[in-house]
């Protein structure tokens, strides 16, 4: 069965430090790869996706990631953290039909 | 702003009860997916309508029902409630089956 694991429950970066959430999954072909961020009180925002093609995918407020069949990780990148960016942070695998969640990673920024 | 918009955004009950929650997809969106959050058990999928049809299951309990409609909104009842079951419940579309989905603000249920 498909999985995803978010290794990191809480991970705690100073302003303008560089960021790397980790996310490992289970998944027998290539998948449908996702990053969701959910601030307090909120829905999930889509921050970027994998379907095919270029392995490194730029989203939305500066967030990159990086897809490694070898490794099957899809690790979640920004170059210099914003206080704004304090938030929930979901990888997500989907096979066509579902959507499998990881269990999140907490993402606290020191000023 | 998604274009996935629930209501309500908050709910308080008493256990035993039923109540209906209500998503309304993006436009042009055909999948509607549930999901409840909560504290001890995290994001949880708990099914999905395609085009009016159920389309997958996951971790739904039985006291839990959701149907989609012609003009393709989507409403998930909660019955015979208790205290567990307080906790976030999305909507989220997609255009298909594969795509990324939208999701909505939430609904907020609390069972006293």
């Amino acid at each position: 069965a498909q999985s995803v694991t978010q290794p990191d429950i809480h991970i705690t970066v100073s302003e303008g430090a560089s960021l790397e959430l980790r996310c490992n999954y289970s998944y027998g072909a290539t998948p449908y790869l996702f990053w969701y961020v959910q601030s307090p009180g909120q829905g999930l925002q889509l921050l970027l996706k994998y379907f095919s093609g270029d392995t490194l995918v730029q989203g939305i407020k500066g967030f990159e990631a990086e897809f490694k069949r070898s490794q099957s990780s899809f690790n979640l990148r920004k170059p210099s953290v914003h206080w704004s960016d304090a938030a929930e942070y979901f990888c997500a695998v989907g096979d066509g039909n579902q959507f499998y969640f990881g269990t999140g990673t907490s993402l606290t920024v020191i000023p | 702003d998604s274009g996935v918009t629930q209501t309500p955004k908050h709910l308080i009950t008493a256990t035993g009860q039923r109540v209906t929650l209500r998503c309304s997809p993006r436009s042009g969106d055909l999948s509607v997916y549930w999901y409840q959050q909560s504290l001890d058990q995290g994001l949880q999928f708990l099914i999905q309508y395609y085009n009016g049809e159920e389309r997958a299951k996951g971790n739904i309990l039985e006291r839990f029902s959701a149907q989609q409609f012609p003009d393709l909104h989507s409403e998930l009842n909660l019955s015979s409630l208790e205290l567990g079951d307080s906790a976030l419940y999305f909507c989220a579309s997609s255009v298909g089956g594969a795509d990324e989905q939208y999701f909505g603000p939430g609904t907020r249920l609390t069972v006293t």
